[in-house]
């Protein structure tokens, strides 16, 4: 099944400062999937892209998927403590369901 | 209300126990997935279904069983639960027709002694 690997793995950023997450998969994207986690509860949906070079935004969160369609970026500007949590990649590459990426925990320090 | 709900949300059991988890949505939608998510290992499918009389497995079906009651239920039972099977489980709907964007559930915590 496609690996979608995450990086990095854990996050630990002062309030107020800018992160990226990065997504990367070896095979095209048809559709790319962000979530996030807070410890312990459900999968809260963030945004989906689906063309090469797309760029959505939510509040202070921005993601991108490349050109090339195999590699998806999340950014956070000014990040708050109510950003900490996991963030998973999601993409369907088998055509019923998603893979998923095995997270990125971030934790924002006062 | 939840659009998708998920019962119950902590359940603690012992080895050989037959145990049932049930998953509801209001949301209209065909399809519906059972994950279980494992520190460290992402999320990983165990069944899905792409309507009432649609079941297909995942990954990793093996001492799972699933019914789908009707569009809006779909339980996920382990026979004989094992202590291997300690995970957190989730529920999601999607519907094709929007972006069949995933919506889950807020989990069940099981554990098995």
């Amino acid at each position: 099944s496609q690996e979608l690997e995450q990086s990095p793995q854990s996050l630990i950023v002062q309030e107020g400062k800018n992160l990226t997450i990065n997504c990367t998969s070896s095979k095209t994207l048809y559709g790319l999937y962000w979530y996030k986690q807070k410890y312990g509860e459900g999968l809260i949906f963030l945004m989906m892209l689906q063309k090469g070079g797309e760029e959505k935004s939510h509040e202070k969160i921005t993601a991108k998927l490349d050109e090339k369609k195999q590699q998806s970026s999340l950014h956070i500007t000014a990040s708050q403590p109510s950003h900490a949590g996991i963030y998973l990649c999601g993409a369907d590459q088998t055509g019923y369901a998603l893979n998923f990426g095995k997270g990125t925990s971030l934790l924002v320090t006062p | 209300d939840a659009d998708v709900t998920q019962t119950p949300r902590n359940r603690i059991t012992k080895t050989g126990k037959r145990i049932m988890l049930e998953c509801s949505q209001t949301k209209g939608h065909d399809r519906m997935y059972w994950y279980r998510q494992d520190p460290g290992l992402g999320l990983q499918l165990i069944y899905y279904s792409f309507d009432v009389k649609d079941i297909n497995k995942g990954e990793i079906s093996d001492g799972y069983s699933v019914s789908r009651q009707a569009q809006a239920k779909f339980s996920l039972s382990l026979e004989s639960a094992i202590p291997n099977q300690t995970a957190l489980y989730f529920c999601a709907t999607s519907d094709p027709g929007q972006t069949d964007t995933q919506y889950f559930g807020p989990g069940t915590r099981l554990t098995v002694l």
